[in-house]
C-alpha cells in the first residue's frame, strides 16, 4: 500500500465550476499536509499548507485536513483556465527530518 | 533571490553511460533533497542533505547512483551506468528547517530530464 494514494485523473471541468481534490493515506505521524501545482515542465509550487487537522482558505482555494480518516481535500472555486494543471498532495512529519511525500497527481482541465 | 537551479534541463544517453546532474538551492538552506518521477508515477523521494550530511537515503534505488554535497552547498547526483529504468525527470529541493516548520514549503527546480536509450 501506497502511503500516499491520489487520483491521477485527468479532471476536466468547464470555467466556473467547483473543483475537489482529495488524498488519503495510511501515516498517522504525518503532521505538516500540503497542495503543490505543477505547470507542465516545471517543478511544484506550493499553493497550500496546513498544520494538522483543521481547513484553511486562501483566495479561491480551501484546503482540509481530516486526520481522524487520515483524508486531505483541496477545493478550487470559480475554476479558470489557468488553473490547469497537475496538483499534487504532500506530506510530511518531524520525524526522519520532515521528508516530503508525495501523491501521484491530479492532472485538472478548466476548459474555457 | 535566485531559485533552485539544475542542470542540465535534459540530459540523453545511452544505457551504460555515467550521466551527472547538479543542483544549486537557494541560498542558505540547509535541507537538500532528491526526487525523481518517472512516467505515470508519483515523485519519488530519493535522498535528503542537511548540509553536507546525509540525513535520508532511504529512496535511493540502489548502488549505481551516488550523491554527493560538497561543503553543504550544491549537490550532484550521479548515475553509473545508467540503465533504460533511469529514464524520468529528477528535482532537486531545499528548504530552511525553521521556515518548513511554518510553511510547509520545498522550493523546487525545473527538475532534469533523463532519457536513457
Amino acid at each position: 500500500q501506497k502511503e500516499v494514494e491520489q487520483d491521477p485523473g485527468p479532471l476536466s471541468v468547464p470555467e466556473g465550476a467547483i473543483v475537489s481534490l482529495n488524498c488519503t493515506y495510511s501515516n498517522s505521524a504525518f503532521q505538516y499536509f500540503m497542495w503543490y501545482r505543477q505547470y507542465s515542465r516545471k517543478g511544484p509550487e506550493l499553493l497550500m499548507y496546513t498544520y494538522s487537522s483543521g481547513n484553511k482558505e486562501d483566495g479561491r482555494f480551501t484546503a482540509q485536513v481530516d486526520k481522524s480518516s487520515k483524508y486531505i481535500s483541496l477545493f478550487i472555486r470559480d475554476s479558470q483556465p489557468s488553473d490547469s494543471a497537475t496538483y499534487l498532495c504532500a506530506m510530511s512529519s518531524n520525524t526522519g527530518g520532515f521528508k516530503t511525500i508525495f501523491g501521484a497527481g491530479t492532472r485538472l482541465f478548466v476548459k474555457a | 533571490e535566485a531559485g533552485v537551479t539544475q542542470f542540465p534541463s535534459h540530459s540523453v544517453i545511452e544505457k551504460g553511460q555515467t550521466v551527472t546532474l547538479r543542483c544549486d538551492p537557494i541560498s542558505g538552506h540547509d535541507n537538500l533533497y532528491w526526487y525523481r518521477r518517472v512516467m505515470g508515477k508519483e515523485i519519488k523521494f530519493l535522498l535528503h542533505f542537511v548540509k553536507e550530511s546525509k540525513q535520508d537515503e532511504s529512496g535511493m534505488p540502489n548502488n549505481r547512483f551516488l550523491a554527493e554535497r560538497t561543503g553543504g552547498t550544491y549537490s550532484t547526483l550521479k548515475v553509473q551506468p545508467a540503465e533504460l529504468e533511469d529514464s524520468g525527470v529528477y528535482f532537486c529541493a531545499s528548504s530552511q528547517t525553521r521556515d518548513f516548520q511554518n510553511t510547509g514549503e520545498l522550493f523546487f527546480g525545473e527538475g532534469s530530464r533523463l532519457t536513457v536509450l
